[in-house]
């Protein structure tokens, strides 16, 4: 069974502009959420997404948003970067329920200059 | 979310026991217990859970305090692919959520 696949691995954008990872979760899966990872605080968590409706936030600016796809695949939007989104953007996906194990992909590195 | 509290490195030497603890007082009855690490470069992997009894699998055992406020991840025997940071997370059974909450945790070093 394949894992979480996320893509791009590594980007590199300028201040201003905006950028969009994706994530195609494992089969079967109907949960996706996405964490920004950076040095400064750790791994924080950005929103999940199930059954193509978002049903959980973390405290980021709406600049931040993502949405999921009836295949289950999802995709994050970051708009008018900021220096400071530079990190490594996870994302994981599960079945969904509160127990689940949740499983995660390599990331995307962002890196705004 | 229920806080966890873990030393931030702890060091081993290979094929040595290694006990990595987390404290969490605050603990509420519908939290499970789980354990995540992170190797370099990688994202986070699930290694074990558990609500009241110890649990045992293929990478590692969970140890659960009778009163349930602290617990203890323990590794066989350490090697050098086991150095990561490792996470200590409650999750709630309840929540509707599938997500997790990430402290600090702990930063294992093992040595040859």
């Amino acid at each position: 069974k394949a894992g979480v696949t996320q893509t791009p691995r590594y980007l590199i954008k300028t201040r201003g502009q905006q950028v969009t990872l994706s994530c195609s979760p494992i089969s079967g899966h109907r949960s996706v959420s996405w964490y920004q990872q950076t040095p400064g605080q750790g791994l924080q968590f950005l929103f999940e997404y199930f059954s193509e409706t978002q049903r959980n936030k973390g405290n980021f600016p709406g600049r931040f948003s993502g949405r999921q796809f009836s295949n289950s695949r999802s995709e994050m939007n970051v708009s008018t970067l900021e220096l400071g989104d530079s990190a490594l953007y996870l994302c994981a996906s599960s079945e969904g329920y509160s127990g689940n194990t949740i499983y995660f992909g390599e990331g995307s590195w962002l890196t705004v200059v | 979310d229920a806080k966890t509290t873990q030393p931030n490195s702890m060091e081993s030497n290979e094929e040595e026991p290694v006990h990595l603890p987390c404290n969490h007082s605050t603990i509420s009855g519908t939290d499970y217990i789980h354990w995540y690490r992170q190797l370099p470069s990688q994202g986070p992997e699930y290694v074990i859970h558990g609500l009241t009894s110890n649990v045992n699998n293929r990478m590692a055992s969970l140890a659960i305090a009778e009163d349930r406020k602290s617990s203890t991840l323990i590794l066989h025997r350490a090697t050098l692919r086991d150095a990561a940071v490792y996470y200590c997370i409650l999750r709630d059974q309840n929540s509707g959520y599938s997500t997790l909450t990430f402290g600090k945790g702990t930063m294992l070093l093992v040595s040859p």
